[in-house]
């Protein structure tokens, strides 16, 4: 079963809007964390933002945010004032047990000026 | 601080030979990770280091997939011999601890291309 799921494959975004990107995941542990990473055209993976299960506040981080719904199983991330550079793909992942990380497909995102 | 870093960037081999990849991870991370993302398919986990040890390699593909950790350093990835759908991005990670806020730090990637 997939436990990661993202169901954007791509997004537009005007130039200092907001913008969410979509992560459900599924788990039966009751201790994981969750993080997303920026894959710029460039190829390197940068670590944006990380939520615990048992973190009470949602996370975050200078423009990103994490709306962190635990009974829905979902850990959406928001980029606030989105710049030309926020461009990339963006990747959920979660980490349970066993401290390998699971990722979603990606959503890519092209911010327009 | 330098981060993780991965040699080669990329590397394009034929169907049945040997390449090495190299990973250096953050100076001081115990933990190294391999990862891999093959074309249209999501970035799945391979193998996991604490120290010079395996500690997880349940997402090893085959036999033909060799990890090392030469004293708990740098880490090699041998694939031999390659086959066509061992064509990929290749990732390492690396992080200090395995505590739940531990966070994976990426390197760059290699892309391997096997014609």
């Amino acid at each position: 079963a997939q436990k990661i799921t993202q169901t954007q494959p791509g997004m537009f975004v005007q130039e200092k809007e907001a913008v969410t990107l979509d992560c459900t995941y599924d788990t039966s542990d009751q201790s994981y964390g969750l993080f997303w990473y920026k894959q710029p055209s460039s190829g390197e993976m940068i670590f944006l933002i990380y939520q615990g299960s048992y973190d009470e506040q949602n996370a975050t981080e200078g423009r990103y945010s994490l709306n962190f719904q635990k009974a829905r199983k979902s850990a959406n991330l928001v980029i606030s004032a989105s710049q030309l550079g926020d461009s990339a793909m963006y990747f959920c992942a979660m980490r349970e047990y066993d401290y390998k990380l699971s990722f979603g497909a990606g959503t890519t995102v092209t911010v327009r000026a | 601080e330098a981060g993780v870093t991965q040699f080669p960037s990329h590397s394009v081999i034929e169907k049945g030979q040997t390449v090495t990849l190299r990973c250096d991870p953050i100076s001081g991370h115990d933990n190294l990770y391999w990862y891999r993302r093959v074309m249209g398919k999501e970035i799945k986990f391979l193998l996991h280091f604490v120290k010079e040890s395996k500690q997880d390699e349940s997402g090893m593909p085959n036999n033909r997939f060799l990890a090392e950790r030469t004293g708990g350093t740098y880490s090699t990835l041998k694939v031999q011999p390659a086959e066509l759908e061992d064509s990929g991005v290749y990732f390492c990670a690396s992080s200090p601890g395995q505590g739940a806020r531990d966070t994976q730090y990426f390197g760059p990637g290699t892309r391997l291309t096997v014609l």
